[in-house]
């Protein structure tokens, strides 16, 4: 069975860069079937997806974080990251990672259980 | 960026009921729409993909139809577990978008 694993900080300071970590077990990172993805959703508000990533290297990014966030793979940890910098408290929000298919129906089909972060001083 | 308007925003109902929940997209997406419900302090978890189709292991009281610019969840009949925030999401171009949710709650 699928299994997606977040980790962060929980607290990052306004301006300093948030970086997450997604450890994916019971399957492969490398599979040429699917993305692997960070969504976010602020404290009472909808989901906002962030990025995805392929193993081959495309990647794909939500304008709204403005060129501030990098996505990237370590085959070698089963792990997807995410670096988001400079951020100020509309960062504050919980961190998804989840799978997506290659193909334009593309549902988000497992998820993590979710990464807290706040940004405050 | 396609915007994904769900009404209601909230919806009383009893076990038993028969509930719906619209999704309207800013443009017309194909069936390119999946729909997810979100328990307090868990993940979303995926229900129907491509408009009209079952995730595997989700029961069949839950339906969806539509297509272009206008989307439907059907809850045949509503069971204690059903009970929670629904979201639809557009998969018809980037960046992927998701409606505003839609809570329903027992009355």
């Amino acid at each position: 069975q699928l299994q997606l694993q977040e980790s962060g900080p929980g607290l990052v300071k306004p301006s300093e860069t948030l970086s997450l970590t997604c450890t994916v077990s019971g399957g492969s990172i490398t599979s040429a079937s699917y993305y692997w993805a960070w969504i976010r959703q602020p404290p009472g508000k909808t989901l906002e997806w962030i990025a995805s990533f392929h193993y081959t290297g495309t990647t794909f990014y939500n304008p709204s974080v403005k060129n501030r966030a990098i996505i990237s793979v370590d085959r070698s940890k089963s792990q997807v990251s995410l670096k988001l910098s400079s951020v100020t408290a509309t960062d504050t929000a919980v961190y998804y990672c989840a799978r997506h298919e290659v193909g334009a129906t593309s549902p988000f089909d497992y998820w993590g259980q979710g990464s807290l972060v706040t940004v405050s001083s | 960026d396609i915007q994904m308007t769900q009404s209601p925003s909230s919806l009383s109902a009893s076990v038993g009921d028969r509930a719906t929940i619209t999704c309207r997209a800013s443009q017309s997406i194909s069936n390119y729409v999946n729909w997810y419900h979100q328990k307090p302090g868990k993940a979303p978890k995926l229900l129907i993909y491509a408009a009209s189709t079952l995730q595997s292991g989700v029961p069949s009281r839950f339906s969806g139809s539509g297509s272009g610019t206008g989307f439907t969840l059907t809850i045949s009949s509503l069971q204690p577990e059903d009970f929670a925030t629904y979201y639809c999401q557009q998969s018809y171009s980037s960046p992927h978008t998701f409606g505003q949710g839609t809570k329903l709650e027992i009355k």
